[in-house]
């Protein structure tokens, strides 16, 4: 089906470690986003890209990295993950922003 | 930078009534979009309905409509016939068009409200 995949659903990891979450989308959309979701707080954008080799911070960008290097791949790394980290990750991605983004379904991340 | 206000943390209504969820946002822009999403407790963001801001027509999707009003800077949810599967979080967003930091090549988004619909 066509939309946005993430990987993993769910993480754990140990203070100082790193990983990479991964976004995937199949419907060619030029814009993809990272936001993270906090208890109370919303959803919050992390890093933005408008298209291939193309990227920038958004509200919440420390701490992270991303990278896009096709149109439909933009990964975020978690350099060395923090208890501060904890939250909900989601993907996102849109054609060119007015139609709406599509969502990813989420990663539930916990750092210990 | 853009901020989006839910003024109302958690909302309940009975089944079959109407009810309004508010939003109002600040921006010196003045071509952007609006949204509602909402989120179920499967955690999946589904996009509800969307507003044009150049355009002065409410937007509407069955049940749900909005009222857009731009100089007072607004963006009312209205869900008709609420019905038990429409209990989720729901999220105003803005997305402006200016090109730039502060996530305007983003969604901005309020802090949601809890609507609960009773049986």
């Amino acid at each position: 089906n066509a939309g946005v995949t993430q990987t993993p659903k769910f993480q754990v990891l140990k203070t100082g470690q790193s990983m990479t979450l991964q976004c995937a989308q199949d419907m060619n959309h030029e814009y993809m986003s990272w936001y993270r979701q906090d208890p109370g707080m919303g959803l919050r954008l992390i890093h933005y890209s408008v298209g291939a080799g193309i990227t920038d911070q958004g509200e919440v960008p420390n701490g992270y990295n991303v990278s896009r290097s096709t149109t439909e791949d933009f990964p975020l790394r978690l350099l060395s993950a923090a208890p501060s980290q904890t939250s909900v990750y989601f993907c996102a991605s849109s054609y060119r922003g007015s139609s709406g983004y599509t969502f990813g379904s989420g990663t539930r991340l916990t750092v210990v | 930078a853009q901020t989006v206000t839910q003024s109302q943390p958690e909302m309940s209504v009975q089944e079959a009534e109407t009810v309004t969820l508010s939003c109002t946002y600040d921006t010196s822009e003045s071509n952007y979009y609006l949204f509602w999403y909402k989120q179920p407790p499967s955690r999946q963001m589904i996009l509800v309905i969307r507003q044009e801001a150049y355009k002065q027509q409410n937007a509407t999707e069955n049940r749900f409509s909005v009222n857009f009003q731009k100089a007072a800077k607004s963006f009312s949810l209205k869900i008709s016939d609420s019905q038990l599967g429409d209990t989720a979080m729901y999220f105003c967003a803005f997305k402006g068009l200016a090109r730039g930091g502060g996530g305007a090549d983003g969604l901005t988004f309020g802090k949601g409200t809890h609507l609960i619909i009773q049986p």
